[in-house]
């Protein structure tokens, strides 16, 4: 089944730095990919999308993602954090269906 | 504005009892979607619906029933609530295309005391 892993459970940046996180998938074909993010005691919000085209895709809140077939994997990333960024970040990607497939997130703590 | 939302936000409820969860959107979606989120889990297909009349299982759906007798409304029944079932859940709908991802509700906290 399609799948998609995020293997870091919990990242820590400073406010201002540069903030990279990873995702990678499990798909035979070129798949549509997703970002969502949830801030504490919300609903998943979406980020960015991918399906073909352009391997850089810019989305809402200053993020983007890149698509990098050869490492399976659609990392998202932000130039400079903000103390609101602090949140959960979900990859996805659809199954057989309509469906979305979720990772297990990540957390992000912005420090002073 | 188009919304879908979910009801109650909060409920506690004993252990046996059945329980049933609203989700009610007004996007006009044909695909509705019950998640729960756990702690080191992260998000898990519980029932969706692609339509009238049309329900599937999902990944955890023991335990678990819906209907979809409208296009705006998706009810999620747990039919004899269990301590195991105490989790967030999240409602969400889309149109048909893979493309397009999800609009979520807020989400119910659920505890089975």
């Amino acid at each position: 089944a399609q799948s998609v892993t995020q293997p870091d459970i919990h990242i820590t940046v400073s406010e201002g730095a540069s903030l990279e996180l990873r995702c990678n998938y499990s798909y035979g074909a070129t798949p549509y990919l997703f970002w969502y993010v949830q801030s504490p005691g919300q609903g998943l919000q979406l980020l960015l999308k991918y399906f073909s085209g352009d391997t850089l895709v810019q989305g809402i809140k200053g993020f983007e993602a890149e698509f990098k077939r050869s490492q399976s994997s659609f990392n998202l990333r932000k130039p400079s954090v903000h103390w609101s960024d602090a949140a959960e970040y979900f990859c996805a990607v659809p199954n057989s269906g309509y469906a979305l497939n979720f990772g297990k997130g990540t957390s992000l703590l912005v420090t002073p | 504005d188009a919304e879908i939302t979910q009801s109650p936000r909060h409920k506690i409820t004993e252990t046996g009892r059945q329980v049933t969860l609203a989700c009610h959107q007004t996007w006009n979606h044909n695909n509705m979607f019950w998640y729960r989120q756990d702690l080191g889990h992260g998000l898990r297909l519980i029932h969706y619906s692609y339509g009238v009349q049309d329900t599937n299982k999902g990944e955890v759906s023991d335990g678990y029933s819906v209907s979809r007798s409208n296009t705006e409304d998706l009810p999620l029944t747990l039919e004899s609530a269990a301590s195991s079932q105490t989790s967030v859940y999240f409602c969400a709908s889309s149109e048909s295309s893979q493309g397009n991802g999800y609009t979520f509700g807020s989400g119910t906290r659920l505890t089975v005391v």
